[in-house]
């Protein structure tokens, strides 16, 4: 069955730097988009980051455009997260998800936590 | 960006009864291809979201019949025709159509009377 489990998330101070992963399994992951959406402690849903299959194009939001980076190890069937100049408001439950038809699909990893604080 | 609002955002439901939930979009979810790219997804507490509906009205693998989504253009209805214990939680919607960036709703917390 079709598997995601993130990890690399922890505590960070602001400016600093974290890179989330994500390793994938139960599906062809070299042919599928992927994204990372993140939730704010008691907040909602907010999308983060989107790749293609093929990683020839990569999308952010405003709101980390120039600071994070999303990648793709096809070798490896895993996902990336570079995060950089992390800010507060960075501090959230990252989830990687399995893209369908471009958008986040039915398949969500468990989540990783990332708290900027000093 | 395309804003998406939900109504209500908080939701106390009777067992067994009906219940909706309403999301709106700043505009048209209509696609060039003539589809309408409106899903709606579930969260359970202290669990992942997991997508129940996608193009409006179509369920995914393993999601029961009671739920059913419907709507055009810029309004959107999520029905659960029976309400079970297990479908408490924050429901989202969240547009497909017009991104970057892809935007969700602000949830609509269903809770059991």
């Amino acid at each position: 069955q079709i598997q995601l489990v993130e990890s690399g998330g922890g505590v960070v101070q602001p400016g600093g730097s974290l890179r989330l992963s994500c390793a994938a399994s139960g599906f062809t992951f070299s042919r599928s988009p992927m994204h990372w959406v993140r939730q704010a402690p008691g907040k909602g849903l907010e999308w983060v980051s989107f790749i293609r299959h093929d990683g020839s194009n990569n999308y952010y939001a405003d709101s980390v455009k120039g600071r994070f980076t999303i990648s793709r190890d096809i070798s490896k069937n895993t996902l990336y997260l570079q995060m950089n100049s992390l800010r507060p408001e960075d501090t959230a439950v990252y989830y990687c998800v399995k893209g369908d038809d471009y958008s986040p699909g039915h398949h969500w990893g468990q989540g990783t936590l990332v708290t900027v604080s000093s | 960006d395309v804003v998406m609002t939900q109504s209500p955002l908080s939701l106390p439901v009777t067992l067994g009864q009906p219940a909706s939930i309403s999301c709106r979009s700043s505009q048209s979810l209509v696609y060039s291809d003539g589809n309408t790219y409106l899903n709606w997804f579930h969260q359970r507490p202290g669990q992942s979201p997991r997508r129940l509906i996608y193009k409006v009205s179509n369920r995914d693998s393993g999601v029961p019949d009671r739920f059913s989504g419907s709507g055009s253009g810029t309004d959107f209805t999520l029905k659960i025709s029976r309400v079970e214990a297990e479908d408490v939680g924050v429901y989202y919607c969240m547009q497909s159509t017009h991104w970057p960036p892809f935007t969700f709703g602000p949830g609509t917390k269903v809770d059991i009377k």
